[in-house]
């Protein structure tokens, strides 16, 4: 079947312009997930979704990133006046259910192909 | 806050040896998962443990969990080439609700496996 996807695949930005990560989770699933990946940091959460409200938005780096999901389905991670330091890349994941109880497979989280950002 | 070391952070290994890789982790830990990472690709799911010292096994790997040395390892057994790559371990934390890290994943650092022939 489908599995996550994310759109674009590449993205090239100039420093002070704004951009959108797209998300498309596993149908069905209504858990969603923001990391981001960089040589320097490594894995980061950003930010959680049940449905279409975010519970968790800890890892969050700062007021320019923001999510949303829309129909606890599609979501879009918006990065205003990118900096040289947002780049990285950026995955989205989705689970079945945020927890997971004797059912092991529930609350396993299964990651796109991500995007990768540079900032000029 | 939750913290997740693995240890090695890299790893040559030649084919048909063994090897553990560790991951420690901070907190109690609702679950604990194995991911797989290839270059220039995203995360697979290798394994999920419980809490209850589970240990799975999927053809030359083995997962475990001690819950109270907070301590997961990944065991290699006879690797092949086709296992190199970039193994992270990632801890869930307790999920009880109204906890910050409840959904979220904290990963350690990735040990870079490459395996000579």
């Amino acid at each position: 079947g489908a599995g996550v996807s994310q759109s674009p695949s590449n993205k090239v930005t100039e420093k002070g312009k704004d951009v959108e990560l797209r998300c498309d989770p596993i149908s069905g699933h209504t858990a969603l997930y923001w990391y981001r990946q960089s040589l320097g940091q490594g894995l980061e959460f950003l930010i959680y979704f049940q449905g279409n409200s975010a519970p968790d938005k800890s890892g969050l780096p700062s007021d320019r990133f923001s999510a949303e999901r829309t129909g606890g389905s599609v979501s879009t991670l918006t990065i205003q006046r990118t900096q040289q330091e947002d780049s990285a890349v950026y995955l989205c994941a989705s689970s079945l259910r945020s927890t997971g109880g004797i059912d092991l497979g529930t609350d396993t989280q299964y990651f796109g192909p991500g995007t990768r950002l540079t900032v000029l | 806050e939750l913290k997740v070391e693995q240890n090695p952070l890299f790893l040559s290994m030649q084919e048909g040896k063994n090897y553990t890789i560790y991951c420690n982790y901070s907190t109690t830990s609702d679950r604990l998962y194995w991911y797989r990472q290839d270059p220039g690709k995203s995360l697979e799911s290798l394994f999920v443990l419980l809490s209850n010292g589970a240990v799975k096994q999927e053809g030359r790997l083995m997962a475990s969990l001690d819950t109270k040395a907070r301590l997961s390892t990944l065991h290699i057994t006879a690797a092949v080439h086709d296992l190199s790559a970039t193994y992270f371990c990632a801890d869930k934390g307790p999920s009880n609700a109204g906890g910050t890290s409840y959904g979220k994943l904290t990963f350690g650092q990735g040990t870079i496996l490459t395996v000579h022939p």
